[in-house]
């Protein structure tokens, strides 16, 4: 089964501060997503990527994936509050964009 | 806006009962809908695929009789916990996928007592 890592596990940062979070799979990675939770709520979709090398911008993040298809990275640029959450990925399991495996997540905190 | 629905968002059963939930797609057609359900501070666990017209998909050591899923139409999938203990309480969130993403819904929150 695939199988996805990502680190680090939480992470606390000052408001105005880049960071950059990974996710790591065993596999090679069809689809790879990144999505957003608020504790208790839905998860909102980031990005997705899908070719080796690909990267993609939205506003102050950007979400690359290796060109080996094994890695993303999620990089935050001037980190703010509302930057604050859980940050999951999940991978394309089939190659056929239907279920996703995902990771633990990661936890973001934005000090004011 | 939203694109998938869930409701309800919160409930609170006794052990015992039995409780359903559903997931709505509001603006697009949808054969296929996922179940997760996220245990506190762990990830989403695919519990099923639910089919429009035809049987859900389990994964394993996800007990069909427990968690009934119907798919009655392209934009309605439910699933009804039956019997549900406090084990049973947890976040149970849907998913559905448009092109190459998938939407998720706001979740459920169940409670078991």
């Amino acid at each position: 089964s695939q199988e996805l890592e990502q680190s680090p596990q939480s992470l606390i940062v000052q408001e105005g501060k880049n960071l950059t979070i990974n996710c790591t799979s065993s596999k090679t990675l069809y689809g790879l997503y990144w999505y957003k939770q608020k504790y208790g709520e839905g998860l909102i979709f980031l990005m997705m990527l899908q070719k080796g090398g690909e990267e993609k911008s939205h506003e102050k993040i950007t979400a690359k994936l290796d060109e080996k298809k094994q890695q993303s990275s999620l990089h935050i640029t001037a980190s703010q509050p509302s930057h604050a959450g859980i940050y999951l990925c999940g991978a394309d399991t089939d190659g056929a964009n239907s279920k996703l495996t995902f990771g633990k997540g990661i936890t973001l905190s934005v000090r004011p | 806006g939203a694109v998938v629905s869930q409701h309800p968002s919160r409930v609170i059963c006794k052990s015992g009962t039995s409780v359903k939930i559903e997931c709505r797609s509001l603006d697009f057609q949808a054969t296929t809908m996922f179940w997760y359900r996220q245990f506190p501070k762990q990830s989403l666990m695919l519990m099923a695929t639910s089919n429009e017209g035809s049987k859900a998909t389990y994964e394993q050591g996800v007990e069909k009789d427990k968690f009934l899923i119907n798919h009655a139409s392209l934009t309605l999938s439910t699933l009804t916990v039956t019997s549900a203990h406090p084990e049973d309480s947890s976040f149970y969130i849907c998913s559905v996928r448009i092109l190459d993403t998938q939407y998720f819904g706001p979740g459920t929150r169940l409670t078991v007592l």
